[in-house]
């Protein structure tokens, strides 16, 4: 079974220019996360999707960044316009579905940006 | 509100020797799980073992075991038998009726 897919792995950008980070989850996953991991600390959600509604977002700085998860596939995060302290690993992860206190996620290889 | 606390930075373990990574948490959900991730170099988290909050036995996947202690709130992974391999950032993460929160984590070392 294919495991969660991201591209880029990294990307460097200068300081007000936007990315974008495409994920593609587990084959039959309903449940897509991104998560931003800055150095030294655990990763934080930024948005939560079931299928392609959003469920958590509530992290996520809404000036800048925006998700979507059209067809309830793949997803694509962007940040426009970059600041440098977005600089961080931005990782997918998905998970078949959620019940009661147990989800099991399960996580892409993530990308490094770095905004200079 | 949950909170994971990893009060060890850094570890280090000779390969075969044991090790215990310090969990504890905070949480006012009455069911939740804990889970265990392993990140290595490359960045990707590799999920180890879960806990429920109502499983009465620890939790165990191949050399990695949970040291539930609901009373005391927390959730130590346990290596067996290290090795070279298991050199990497470890997460404690908790998710209840909200989002999954994790630790600062704990950086292993293991030396031959």
């Amino acid at each position: 079974e294919a495991g969660v897919a991201q591209s880029p792995r990294y990307k460097i950008i200068e300081k007000r220019q936007s990315v974008a980070f495409w994920c593609n989850p587990i084959s039959g996953h309903a449940t897509l996360y991104w998560y931003q991991q800055i150095l030294g600390q655990g990763p934080k959600l930024l948005i939560q999707f079931q299928n392609n509604g959003v469920v958590d977002d509530s992290q996520l700085p809404k000036d800048r960044f925006s998700a979507e998860r059209l067809k309830g596939v793949d997803s694509t995060l962007k940040i426009q316009p970059a600041k440098l302290e977005d600089s961080a690993v931005y990782l997918c992860a998905s998970s078949l579905d959620r019940w009661g206190g147990k989800e099991t996620q399960y996580f892409g290889p993530g990308t490094r940006l770095l905004v200079l | 509100a949950q909170k994971i606390t990893q009060t060890q930075p850094g570890m280090f373990v000779q390969e075969k020797e044991a090790v215990t990574l310090d969990c504890t948490y905070d949480t006012s959900d009455q069911s939740y799980g804990l889970f265990w991730y392993k990140q290595p170099s490359s960045g990707e988290m590799i999920f180890l073992i879960y806990q429920g909050s109502y499983d009465e036995q620890n939790a165990t996947e191949g050399r990695y075991s949970l040291n539930f202690q609901k009373a005391r709130k927390s959730a130590n992974l346990v290596i067996s038998a290290s090795q070279l391999g298991d050199s990497a950032m470890y997460f404690c993460a908790i998710q209840g009726a909200d989002k999954l929160i994790f630790g600062t984590g704990t950086r292993l070392q293991v030396f031959p």
